[in-house]
């Protein structure tokens, strides 16, 4: 039961290129999404969140992405770097303090 | 920047064995939270807790395993007789009222042999 899906496994981009990393989820329930970034042998550090009100949050070079209708999400980086190279993790919540429903995560690679 | 720290960072134990996993959440922070993550899986949702008490839990936290918060600091996880298959990275995460956004700790690597 995927109730949040990161359906590419992997992405490779050029360094000051766009990386844009995509996520679906069935529940309509969720109404905060957030993105999480993690290195191997560490926790995941928060990047950027959302809710269900918006459809468009920045954050520096972080830009993510709402489309309740599609109940589709995506994370923009902008532009990438060598140490944006990390597994991203989207999850969703509903009402904003229930538990974390984690996608499988996409490995970012950034080449130089 | 306040962070979630946890203890210990790998653990090895037998099948059969207890363990206690600790946390110290960020201190002004609310909601507290245990996750998993074995090999190659997702993230999942152990448990979570508010207000000194349990507030929901995944069907992984069955009987075996228990919580505290024993000091208004430390917040741990308890597991009474490992099994092999609890074998993961354990992850605390902790919470303020707004906004949600969840903080993680490093984690804690339990290998039960």
């Amino acid at each position: 039961d995927q109730q949040v899906k990161q359906n590419s496994p992997s992405l490779s981009v050029q360094e000051g290129r766009i990386s844009i990393l995509n996520c679906d989820y069935t529940n309509s329930m969720f109404d905060y999404f957030l993105w999480y970034k993690k290195y191997p042998a560490e926790g995941p550090t928060f990047l950027i969140s959302i809710s269900s009100i918006k459809d468009k949050n920045e954050d520096g070079r972080f830009t993510v992405f709402l489309n309740k209708s599609a109940k589709h999400l995506s994370l923009h980086i902008v532009p990438s770097q060598p140490g944006d190279s990390a597994v991203y993790f989207c999850a969703a919540s509903s009402l904003g303090n229930t538990p974390l429903v984690f996608g499988k995560g996409t490995r970012l690679s950034v080449i130089a | 920047e306040p962070e979630v720290t946890q203890t210990p960072s790998h653990q090895v134990t037998q099948m059969g064995q207890e363990v206690i996993l600790r946390c110290v959440p960020i201190s002004n922070h609310l909601y507290f939270y245990w996750y998993r993550q074995i090999l190659g899986q997702k993230v999942e949702f152990l448990v979570s807790f508010y207000n000194n008490e349990i507030s929901e839990k995944s069907e992984i936290f069955d009987d075996q395993f228990s919580v505290e918060r024993p000091d208004g600091s430390n917040f741990t996880l308890k597991i009474r007789s490992t099994k092999l298959e609890d074998s993961a990275m354990y992850f605390c995460a902790s919470m303020s009222e707004l906004p949600y956004e969840q903080y993680f700790g490093p984690g804690t690597r339990l290998t039960v042999t």
